[in-house]
C-alpha cells in the first residue's frame, strides 16, 4: 500500500495570498495530524482529526488557519491570508495503532 | 506537562563506529514512543514503536531501549554508515486514551566517510 502523500511538494506564494495544502492519509488510517517546522525547529502540533469526532485544534496559531478531513480520508489545511512567518514545512501523519507515519511534507515559502 | 529532551544536539562520528542517541522524557506515564529519522527538506520516517510494556525493539543495526521508570529511552546504531547521516527525533505518546505526540528537538548525526 502506498503511504502518506501531500501536494502541492513545494508551494510559493505572496504576502496576503491564501493556499491550500493537501494530506491523503494511509488507507483505513482512522488518526490524521498536521504539524509544522520552521526551518532548523522541532514539530509544532496544528490539528489532529479522530474518526468522525470533533478534531483537536489547539495547535492552530491563528484564525487564519483551517483544516477539515473528509471521514477518514483526504485533508486539506487551509492558510488564508498569508504571512511570511507562516513560511515552513507543513507535515502530515497518519496513524491507526498510535505508530505514526509521515508524509513528505508540503514546503511553503511566503514572499 | 510533558517534555522530551534529547542529546546531543549534533553528533559527528568516523564510520564504523558504534552510537548511542539519548531522548529523555519528563511525565514517565506514556503509552508509547517512537523514534523517527528525518533527512534533510524530507518528512520524518518511522523507526522503531516501542510499547509502554516493552523494553526495546531492535530493527537491523538499530536497537531501541525504554526504561519508563526513569524517563529515558536510547537509540542504539551498530556499525554507523555514512547513509545514516540524518536527524533523529524520538516522540513519546501518552497516557493511554491521549492522542498528542510530543517530539523531541532532534540529534544531528553526521557518519563521515
Amino acid at each position: 500500500g502506498a503511504g502518506v502523500s501531500q501536494s502541492p511538494s513545494n508551494k510559493v506564494t505572496e504576502k496576503g495570498k491564501d493556499v491550500e495544502l493537501r494530506c491523503d492519509p494511509i488507507s483505513g488510517h482512522t488518526a490524521l495530524y498536521w504539524y509544522r517546522q520552521r526551518l532548523g525547529q522541532g514539530l509544532e502540533f496544528l490539528i489532529y482529526f479522530q474518526g468522525n469526532s470533533a478534531p483537536d485544534k489547539s495547535g492552530l496559531p491563528s484564525d487564519r488557519f483551517s483544516a477539515e478531513r473528509t471521514g477518514e480520508s483526504v485533508s486539506t489545511l487551509t492558510i488564508q491570508r498569508t504571512q511570511q512567518e507562516d513560511s515552513a514545512v507543513y507535515l502530515c501523519a497518519s496513524s491507526s495503532t498510535n505508530e505514526q507515519f509521515f508524509g513528505p511534507g508540503t514546503r511553503l515559502t511566503v514572499l | 506537562k510533558q517534555e522530551v529532551t534529547q542529546i546531543p544536539a549534533a553528533l559527528s562520528v568516523p564510520e564504523g563506529e558504534n552510537l548511542v542517541l539519548n531522548c529523555s522524557f519528563t511525565d514517565s506515564a506514556i503509552y508509547n514512543l517512537q523514534w523517527f529519522r528525518q533527512d534533510p527538506g524530507k518528512g520524518l520516517t518511522s523507526l522503531l514503536l516501542i510499547q509502554s510494556s516493552q523494553r526495546e525493539q531492535t530493527s537491523g543495526r538499530l536497537n531501541a531501549s525504554l526504561d519508563k521508570s526513569s524517563g529515558r529511552s536510547t537509540l542504539y546504531i551498530a556499525a554507523s554508515q555514512p547513509g545514516d547521516s540524518a536527524t533523529y527525533l524520538c516522540a513519546v505518546i501518552g497516557p493511554s486514551g491521549t492522542y498528542k505526540y510530543i517530539f523531541g528537538t532532534g540529534t544531528r548525526l553526521k557518519v563521515l566517510a
